[in-house]
């Protein structure tokens, strides 16, 4: 089964502070794709950063970062000098890359920027 | 930038019912999708739609449910004899090919059964 399992449910970081949100996932799979997106309240799930899995390189975007283990099965998000604007529910997602086309969400965590 | 859009935002309506929700996915793009999100539970995959025919489901989309593109632009998806537990944050999304190419979501439609 393709299962993807985000352990905080909620967190909290100190404006300007740097924050980490856990993901670890499950396929057989080796070929696959994978997501950060941000929802924030009330409003729709947008694109954070993305990460090839046969890329080791860690993906980055401005003050957003990943760190993937691909033998942990593990893709950590990264938020460095945290802003009130972060604050949303995060949901890590993958996708395979030959089989199928749907995504796999996790459940989620609730990030609180405290100013 | 161009966005998916869902309407309406809020749907109540009563069990055994039909609703159908409705979602115009970004114009240059191929694949469409529903999730949904039953409260504090994980996004679920429900169906995928590409060249006007059903591509993935899941076992969540039985019968019950079914997904149309009647135009050029709409997507939409029919729940015929609603449940108590279809109440959930309904998700339409939409993406051009390719694994590596995200998703692009719309605001979702807050279906409530009663």
């Amino acid at each position: 089964a393709q299962t993807v399992t985000q352990s905080q449910p909620e967190m909290s970081v100190q404006e300007a502070e740097t924050v980490t949100l856990s993901c670890t996932y499950d396929t057989s799979e080796s070929d696959y794709y994978l997501f950060w997106y941000k929802q924030p309240p009330s409003r729709q799930m947008i694109l954070v950063i993305r990460q090839e899995a046969y890329k080791q390189q860690n993906a980055t975007e401005n003050r957003f970062s990943v760190n993937f283990q691909k033998a942990a099965k593990s893709f950590s998000l990264k938020i460095s000098d945290s802003q009130l604007g972060d604050a949303a529910m995060y949901f890590c997602a993958y996708r395979l890359a030959n089989t199928g086309n749907q995504f796999y969400f996790g459940t989620g965590t609730s990030l609180t920027v405290i100013p | 930038e161009p966005e998916v859009t869902q309407t309406p935002s809020h749907q109540v309506t009563q069990m055994g019912q039909e609703v159908i929700l409705r979602c115009v996915p970004i114009s240059n793009h191929l694949y469409f999708y529903w999730y949904r999100q039953i409260l504090g539970q994980k996004v679920e995959f429900l169906v995928s739609f590409y060249n006007n025919e059903i591509s993935e489901k899941s076992e969540i989309f039985d019968d019950q449910f079914s997904v149309e593109r009647p135009d050029g632009s709409n997507f939409t998806l029919k729940i015929r004899s609603t449940k108590l537990e279809d109440s959930a944050m309904y998700f339409c999304a939409s993406s051009v090919p390719g694994g590596y190419s995200p998703l692009h979501f719309g605001n979702g439609t807050r279906l409530t059964v009663t």
